[in-house]
């Protein structure tokens, strides 16, 4: 059976801290994964990650694919409040189709 | 570029009466577009599948007969949930990719809150 785990489920971080975020997947017909931040509405596409061993960086986050050992890592630096939200790995197979873990609820504190 | 549009962006409906959600890509052709409906303090959970001009695929559990998929065109996919129940009431968010080797990712609709009463 398919399935996508991220860890942790839940984190409390203070500004400034480094935050690392990991997701493991096995699912058939992998294509690619999908990093997410969500607030309080729909998702918002952060990467999509196809290559191993390519970081994809924007500002302050970065991502990377481990496709042999099946795991990819969303790293945060300096974080700020505003990087409060949960964070959803998502992996597409090739119909497509997204199937997304339980995602890690980030708090970053002043 | 790959924006989609979804509305309404919240309703509330008596229950037993039906409500359709709209959801449009407008500034691409969306071969396939995706239904997730997420349950509070749960993660997305793909429904259904909705490819242009040809029937929709239901993921196991999804009746698709309460939830009424059509995809007439290449910019418009809706989502009709047919006698709804309180049971129902979720957030529904359409995604849309212009197909296979797009680099767009798979861009999200802004969600419908749908509250049955």
């Amino acid at each position: 059976e398919d399935k996508v785990v991220q860890s942790p489920l839940s984190l409390v971080v203070h500004e400034g801290d480094t935050v690392t975020l990991n997701c493991s997947y096995e699912v058939t017909n992998f294509r690619s994964l999908l990093w997410y931040k969500q607030e309080k509405k729909a998702p918002t596409f952060l990467f999509m990650l196809t290559s191993s061993g390519i970081e994809k960086k924007s500002g302050r986050l970065s991502s990377i694919l481990d496709k042999k050992e099946l795991f990819s890592i969303l790293n945060i630096t300096a974080t700020q409040t505003g990087d409060s939200a949960v964070y959803l790995c998502a992996v597409a197979d090739s119909w497509g189709k997204l199937q997304f873990g339980a995602g890690t609820q980030v708090v970053v504190t002043p | 570029g790959a924006v989609v549009s979804q509305h309404p962006s919240r309703v509330i409906c008596k229950s037993g009466t039906s409500v359709k959600i709209e959801c449009r890509s407008l500034d691409f052709q969306a071969t396939t577009m995706f239904w997730y409906r997420q349950f509070p303090k749960q993660s997305l959970m793909l429904m259904a599948t909705s490819n242009e001009g040809s029937k929709a695929t239901y993921e196991q559990g999804v009746e698709k007969d309460k939830f009424l998929i059509n995809h007439a065109s290449l910019t418009l996919s809706t989502l009709t949930v047919t006698s709804a129940h309180p049971e129902d009431s979720s957030f529904y968010i359409c995604s849309a990719t212009p197909g296979q080797g797009s680099s767009y990712g798979y861009t999200f609709g802004s969600g419908t809150r749908l509250t049955v009463v």
